[in-house]
């Protein structure tokens, strides 16, 4: 069974420009999930989608946003980037309960690079 | 603020040592506790969902026990082998539908 996806695998943008990051979870699993990786704050959690409704969400601001098709691909958004958004980001999916409950199986991430 | 702390914050054993770490978290409207193993240039790997108070979990070498009443899971390894060398991460799903990571242990395991 193929794992979990991600794309692109790295990324330079400029700051106040926007960025779209794409997640194809293992075929059959229905939640995905978004996380931010920095040195400094080490991994958040940003939000987690089922049958694409926003079902969880952290703590991050309204620049951070994102959707899942009926395919249950993710895709997540960050507006107005700013230097601190410079990151790892990495996706995860599961069967059907989340990221709470349920095992997670996380792709390779997308390095995210602003200037 | 929900705080998951982590101890120690790295560590080194010989090859067939057998080691512990600790993860600490708020009691409160506790849902589930997660274990992951990362190792570098890859993706963090799932080793134990636990809900229940006293929760016991253990795959190959590697076991897990979870004390919700006061806050702590402890993760060992029995017999620790080079490849055990990552860092070890725990995170406490919150049942407002949050998720927190410790900052890991990372361990290192000298042959």
């Amino acid at each position: 069974k193929a794992g979990v996806t991600q794309t692109p695998r790295y990324l330079i943008k400029t700051r106040g420009q926007q960025v779209t990051l794409s997640c194809s979870p293992i075929s059959g699993h229905r939640s995905v999930s978004w996380y931010q990786q920095t040195p400094g704050q080490g991994l958040q959690f940003l939000f987690e989608y089922f049958s694409e409704t926003q079902r969880n969400k952290g703590n991050f601001p309204g620049r951070f946003s994102g959707r899942q098709f009926s395919n249950s691909r993710s895709e997540m958004n960050v507006s107005t980037l700013e230097l601190g958004d410079s990151a790892l980001y990495l996706c995860a999916s599961s069967l059907g309960g989340g990221p709470l409950s349920y095992e997670q199986y996380f792709g390779p991430g997308t390095r995210l690079t602003v200037t | 603020i929900l705080n998951v702390e982590q101890s120690p914050q790295s560590l080194h054993v010989q090859e067939g040592d057998s080691t512990n770490f600790t993860c600490s978290f708020p009691s409160s409207n506790f849902y589930a506790l997660h274990w992951y193993r990362w190792e570098t240039a890859k993706s963090p790997e799932a080793l134990f969902v636990m809900t229940l108070n006293g929760d016991e979990k253990k795959k190959g070498r590697i076991s897990a026990t979870l004390n919700t009443k006061e806050g702590y899971s402890y993760l060992y390894i029995k017999g620790s082998q080079p490849e055990d060398s990552a860092t070890y991460l725990c995170a406490r799903g919150h049942n407002n539908n949050d998720m927190r990571f410790g900052a890991g242990t990372r361990l290192t395991v000298k042959p």
